[in-house]
């Protein structure tokens, strides 16, 4: 079946301009995960999703960065008035649990480059 | 706090084996192995719950001490599609305790790079 794709695959932004990132997840799956990746580190975790609630966004740089999930399916992950330091990729996983077992599957990721 | 992987980087010849740490100073509740490619989304591989639990699949397999909060991940008879770069994300057992999912902290990860 499908993955989790993200759209789009790269964005050149200036300084100052917004930003809207999307992720489809993969069909059914409850949970939906924002990540942000700088070159050479780890995903770092951003915001969590389920169904429509977002339970938590402790991961949120600054209140420049909002996501929503408004039909608990597709989300958006939107940064207003960029900075050099958002630049990185942003990955959004989804994930079902099922046996006490929840497994992340990882789209393939925004380029952001802000300059 | 981020887990701790341990080697940064190793360099294999086509064929051999490789171990790779991960550690945390919190209670885990779970360790989830990832392998990226460079470019591309991080691909999963296992997912261990505490209990110390040992999985394993074809070549790759994985073991979670939770009394030490380590996890190990073996691979054996290594091959050139195993290059890239392996993550491990933890969930702790103080998140997990509320219910649903939780997001991962993941360490910096680890380069294996094999040469035929």
């Amino acid at each position: 079946g499908a993955g989790v794709s993200q759209s789009p695959r790269y964005k050149v932004a200036k300084r100052g301009q917004d930003v809207a990132l999307r992720c489809d997840p993969i069909s059914g799956h409850v949970s939906l995960f924002w990540y942000q990746q700088a070159l050479g580190q780890g995903p770092e975790f951003l915001t969590y999703f389920q169904n429509e609630a977002q339970l938590d966004k402790s991961g949120l740089p600054s209140d420049r960065f909002f996501a929503e999930r408004p039909e608990g399916s597709v989300s958006t992950l939107k940064i207003q008035r960029t900075q050099q330091e958002d630049s990185a990729v942003y990955l959004c996983a989804s994930s079902v649990l099922a046996g006490g077992r929840e497994t992340q599957y990882f789209g393939p990721g925004t380029r952001l480059l802000v300059l | 706090q981020q887990p701790v992987q341990s080697p940064q980087a190793v360099i294999l010849r086509e064929g051999e084996d490789a171990v790779i740490n991960c550690s945390s100073s919190k209670a885990l509740y779970s360790v989830h192995w990832y392998r990226q490619k460079h470019g591309e989304a991080p691909v999963f591989l296992m997912i261990l719950l505490k209990g110390g639990e040992q999985k394993g699949h074809d070549k790759i397999s994985a073991s979670f001490n939770e009394k030490k909060q380590q996890s190990s991940l073996y691979l054996t008879a290594s091959q050139l599609s195993y290059s890239g770069t392996y993550f491990c994300g933890t969930s702790s057992d103080l998140m997990y305790s509320g219910g649903g999912a939780d997001g991962l902290t993941f360490g910096k990860g680890t380069h294996l790079i094999i040469q035929p």
